[in-house]
């Protein structure tokens, strides 16, 4: 089974819509991380949380909202779908610490698709 | 400003022969470096790191190598293999313990039998 499962894998939705992409695992993270990576670019952070009670903005934020319903659970909310919100989007987890325990584990991937 | 940057988006190689990823960055205050390896319809993986005090970091046909001065390091992969195909992404993080990485915009690999 795999550690870190995203749903849905595959979503097309129109502009104006609210989506909830969610994300689980089963490493017994603190840390986990919402990402979006476009085509021919790397990945951006949008949102991170070191722990239920801490959730932190990144790099892109704008347009999304997240929620840590538990340790093994960060939901990424986008409450007004627009088109350029179209994107592969990723969910990582990491241990705390420095060094090695910085390597993510990440999901398979949602592809949206905002219409 | 891109702090890490991987200038060239594609590489072709020939099977057997050796592949040199590279990747730049800007940030002086990265201690810690990753490559991450992707297939298509996968999440990224994680596949080799190294610390910023050392200069070469070997597993098996993979050796990534930093060289602190001119802020590069480089993915070495020998011998390169059809399965090796995938884009490639590096990654640097601040030892700041807050666990967070920035990313290259990736090298596709292409080995060819």
């Amino acid at each position: 089974d795999a550690d870190v499962t995203q749903t849905p894998r595959n979503r097309i939705t129109k502009t104006g819509k609210r989506i909830m992409l969610e994300c689980s695992q089963t490493k017994g993270h603190d840390r986990m991380y919402w990402y979006r990576q476009d085509p021919g670019l790397g990945l951006r952070l949008i949102y991170y949380s070191f722990d239920v009670k801490d959730i932190n903005k990144g790099e892109i934020s704008d347009g999304y909202s997240v929620s840590r319903q538990a340790q093994a659970k960060f939901s990424l909310s986008l409450e007004s779908a627009i088109p350029n919100q179209t994107a592969l989007y990723f969910c990582a987890t990491s241990e705390p610490g420095q060094g090695i325990s910085d390597t993510q584990y990440f999901g398979p991937g949602t592809r949206l698709t905002v219409l | 400003d891109q702090q890490v940057k991987q200038n060239s988006p594609s590489l072709s190689v020939q099977e057997g022969r050796i592949s040199i990823l590279n990747c730049d960055y800007t940030n002086s205050m990265f201690d810690y470096f990753l490559w991450y390896k992707k297939y298509p319809a996968e999440g990224p993986t994680f596949l080799i790191s190294i610390s910023s005090i050392k200069d070469k970091n070997e597993d098996g046909r993979f050796t990534v190598f930093l060289n602190k001065s001119a802020k590069h390091l480089s993915l070495h992969i020998v011998p390169s293999q059809p399965g090796d195909s995938a884009v490639y992404f590096c990654a640097a993080s601040d030892g700041t313990n807050a666990g967070k990485s920035t990313f290259g915009d990736g090298t596709t690999l292409t080995v060819k039998p």
